[in-house]
Parts: C-alpha cells; sequence; structure tokens
C-alpha cells in the first residue's frame, strides 16, 4: 500500500562514517527527489532524476552521491558523515503536478 | 530566481479560530501554487493546489486563492481543530520538476 517509502526511519551514526539511505516508489512516478530539512523545518531539494537521469543537482557536496538503479527506486549515499549533515531526510515522486513524499529518514551524525 | 515568503510562526491558537497564514511569492513566467502540511513525525502531504490565476484551492476546510495581481496564496481555515496542528508549507513550481517551498509555518491548536 505504500506509495513513497524510505529505509531506514533513523540513522545514528559516528562523524566520518559512510551510510545510505534507500527510496522506493510504487506509483509508477517517472521523477524521484531528494529533499533535506533542517532543524528549523526549511526544506531544500538536493537532487532530481527523471527516468535514471539526473535532472536537478542543487549546491550539495560532493559528499553526496545519489543513485537510481531504475526508475522506482532513488537511493542517496553519503560519505565522510559530517555534524551538519544531520537533519531530516526526505525522498518524493511525482507525476504531473503533484509530489508525493516519503516518511522521511531523521539522520544524527554524532 | 523563484521564492517563496512565507508568514514566520509559530502560531499557536484556540479551537474554531479562524486561521490564516500569508504567502508571497516570486517567480518568472506562470507558476502553479502548492500547500503541503506536515504533521508531526510525518513526511509532507498536499493539502490543495491552484494552477492559474484566480484559481481557488480547497480540501479539509482549508482555502487559498491564487492572486496574481498581489502575488500571492494565502492560506485560510474558518474555524480550527486541534487537529489542525502542524507545519504549513507554501510552494510553487515554474518548471517541470523543482518546486520552491517556504520556511514553513508551525501551527499549533490548543483545546
Amino acid at each position: 500500500d505504500t506509495a513513497v517509502s524510505q529505509t531506514p526511519k533513523y540513522l545514528v551514526t559516528q562523524m566520518g562514517n559512510d551510510k545510505s539511505i534507500k527510496c522506493e516508489q510504487n506509483l509508477g512516478h517517472d521523477t524521484m527527489y531528494w529533499y533535506k530539512q533542517d532543524s528549523k523545518k526549511f526544506l531544500k531539494i538536493m537532487f532530481s532524476y527523471n527516468n535514471k537521469e539526473l535532472i536537478i543537482n542543487e549546491t550539495v557536496p560532493n559528499r553526496f552521491s545519489p543513485k537510481s538503479p531504475d526508475k522506482a527506486h532513488l537511493n542517496l549515499h553519503i560519505n565522510s558523515l559530517e555534524l551538519g549533515d544531520s537533519a531530516v531526510y526526505f525522498c518524493a515522486s511525482s507525476w504531473g503536478n503533484e509530489q508525493f513524499f516519503g516518511p522521511g529518514t531523521r539522520l544524527t551524525v554524532l | 530566481g523563484d521564492s517563496v515568503t512565507q508568514m514566520e510562526g509559530p502560531v499557536t491558537l484556540s479551537e474554531e479560530a479562524f486561521l490564516t497564514i500569508n504567502c508571497t511569492y516570486t517567480a518568472t513566467g506562470y507558476p502553479s501554487l502548492f500547500w503541503y502540511v506536515q504533521y508531526p513525525g510525518e513526511g509532507l502531504q498536499l493539502l490543495l493546489k491552484a494552477t492559474k490565476a484566480d484559481d481557488k484551492g480547497s480540501n479539509k476546510g482549508f482555502e487559498a486563492t491564487y492572486r496574481k495581481e498581489t502575488t500571492s496564496f494565502h492560506l485560510e481555515k474558518g474555524s480550527v481543530q486541534v487537529s489542525d496542528s502542524a507545519v504549513y508549507f507554501c510552494a510553487l513550481r515554474s518548471n517541470d520538476y523543482k518546486l520552491s517551498f517556504g520556511a514553513g509555518t508551525t501551527v499549533t491548536v490548543r483545546a
């Protein structure tokens, strides 16, 4: 039943580690996104893929690398994690005007 | 570039009070406008939208009208409930893929 799912829901890790967050959508949408929401709730787009092709790449450190193995999946890999990476990361997919969001992954870097 | 400005929160109201959250935008062309809602611990959900000037979006008792002359899309609800406590985001889309969000307004409704 779940439209956009993300794993894990919570991720606690040490500075310097490498981690991945996975996203899957079963809506048949061609376009998927990653957003970062900071502690003040500010939401900023990071990446967008359309049919496995990168179409939006905002000013994000190159420690962040999205990977889209197929159009239903968009994973986010983060190298050398820093304290400032602590945030909630949302995946989304879209068809036409509307975007559908996943439940979020709360990343805490210690 | 495109941007959205919405009123700062937090906003605290009593049940059955009237809610207004102001939103103005800057964009080239003719953007589509949205309000998203984020309930505690959840992702964002589309609340309502309007795709052209003078359109009114409505859902769950909330309304917003696309005003091109004032570049605004203010959200209103006539009688709020405790269950309306959430963070509300105004957003615009002026190309095929990218949404620009406002900073979010936290609304708390007290019984």
